[in-house]
């Protein structure tokens, strides 16, 4: 099974509107991290957002904010204002301590994101 | 400071020769990880360091991949007999790993694109 699933191969938006993107997990690991990560057609991989497990509050950075709900295992991307440089694949992604104490990070398959103008 | 950094940038090989794929990380980073990308598909996890040591060496396609890192900081990735379908992008990242929460942020390189003829 899946540990991290992006059902959203590619998302629509209109330049200035707001956009969700879709993930959900799955780990039995009660500390564990979420990742959003965004990579442009450049291929560099950028770091946006990171939600740990026990933290009460969803995460903001700038435009974009983590909608967490654990009990749902869910950890969506919400951007608002969308931009023309916003198009890009963008990658969700979790950390798990695994037994035997090793961090596997496992990222999703990608969701790409086109911002129309 | 400087981010991750990865060379060679591209390296076109032919079939059954060996390459060396050399990543800088962040200064003082201890973890440092290895994905494989091919085109349009996600980041398949190859090998992780937490320091010099590889606790987690099952996402290693074969035995033709071998990696290792010295001093705690510069690592090699080593493909032997290269075939056909090591062809991708060759992304190094590193991370904190220690200092709470999100430490284990990962901090990607530029990657290395590899062709195999």
């Amino acid at each position: 099974a899946q540990k991290i699933t992006q059902t959203q191969p590619g998302m629509f938006v209109q330049e200035k509107e707001a956009v969700t993107l879709d993930c959900t997990y799955d780990t039995s690991d009660p500390s564990y991290g979420l990742f959003w990560y965004k990579q442009p057609s450049s291929g560099e991989m950028i770091f946006l957002i990171y939600q740990g497990s026990y933290d009460q509050q969803n995460a903001t950075e700038g435009r974009y904010s983590l909608n967490f709900q654990k009990a749902r295992k869910s950890a969506n991307l919400v951007i608002s204002a969308s931009q023309l440089g916003d198009s890009a694949m963008y990658f969700c992604a979790m950390r798990e301590i695994l037994s035997g104490g090793s961090y596997i990070p496992t990222f999703g398959r990608g969701t790409s994101l086109i911002v129309h103008p | 400071g400087a981010g991750v950094s990865q060379s060679p940038s591209n390296k076109v090989t032919e079939k059954g020769k060996d390459v060396e794929l050399r990543c800088d990380p962040i200064s003082g980073h201890t973890a440092l990880y290895w994905y494989r990308q091919s085109l349009g598909q996600g980041l398949e996890f190859l090998i992780y360091f937490q320091g010099n040591s590889a606790p987690d060496k099952s996402g290693l396609p074969s035995d033709r991949f071998s990696a290792e890192r010295t001093g705690g900081s510069v690592s090699t990735l080593t493909i032997q007999r290269t075939q056909q379908e090591d062809s991708a992008v060759y992304l190094c990242a590193s991370s904190p790993f220690y200092g709470g929460q999100g430490a284990d942020t990962q901090y990607f390189g530029p990657g290395t694109r590899l062709t195999v003829l």
